[in-house]
């Protein structure tokens, strides 16, 4: 099965500054995902970065706070902006192969806010 | 409600015993039924994926799908320590968005 790296695997951030977390796949892939779960809660969806044109945001995130870029079929990169305690979480990236096909994810990036 | 609910638990049983995970949904428009492990640590690891109603089998793990009750469940036999982790229902509509609708996921710890 493919190989889903995510980069940086954990950091901890200052107040107002901003992280850029990587997915790297190691072959193409149709869809990108990038979900938030926080502590006792479930995983929710952010966007789908879509290649090539801007990401679709569902309900209650937006571009200035959560931008994304998708550059190939294979890379992707979320930014989480303006960073506030309330951004601790983790962060998950997950690909598929197809229209119905089942998502896989990685391992995740833990953000912790000082 | 939510549209979907999961009972947390946490959950502790011995080795060798039968687990019962269960999820119910309340949107009648989801079709595609998904668990998933995760350790601690590390991301959701696909188990089970199935469509409609119905059983699937893989191994030691049965899915199974009651659209009109809207109740899934996942059962592992003869659990192993190695099964200790939580579980994660998720679910989705067929066609237009890819999104995922997950539970809040039920901590399993197999006691040896």
């Amino acid at each position: 099965s493919a190989v889903i790296s995510q980069k940086p695997s954990r950091d901890i951030c200052q107040r107002g500054t901003s992280l850029t977390i990587q997915c790297q796949v190691d072959s193409q892939v149709t869809m990108m995902f990038w979900y938030r779960q926080q502590p006792g809660q479930s995983l929710t969806l952010i966007a789908t970065a879509n290649q090539g044109s801007e990401a679709t945001y569902e309900s209650g995130f937006v571009i200035d706070k959560f931008p994304i870029s998708r550059p190939n079929l294979t890379f992707s990169t979320l930014t989480v902006s303006n960073l506030s305690p309330e951004d601790s979480s983790i962060y998950l990236c997950s690909v598929a192969w197809g229209g119905n096909q089942p998502q896989h994810f990685g391992d995740g990036t833990r953000l912790s806010i000082l | 409600q939510k549209e979907v609910e999961q009972d947390p638990g946490p959950l502790s049983v011995p080795e060798g015993a039968i687990v019962s995970l269960n999820c119910t949904y309340s949107n009648s428009a989801f079709q595609y039924f998904m668990w998933y492990r995760q350790y601690s640590r590390k991301g959701p690891e696909l188990l089970m994926y199935t469509y409609s109603s119905g059983n699937k089998e893989d191994g030691r793990f049965t899915a199974q799908v009651d659209k009109s009750s809207k109740y899934i469940s996942l059962f592992i036999r003869d659990s192993q320590p190695s099964d200790s982790a939580t579980y994660l229902c998720a679910m989705r509509s067929e066609g237009g968005s890819e999104k995922l609708v997950f539970g809040k996921g039920t901590k399993l710890t197999v006691n040896p």
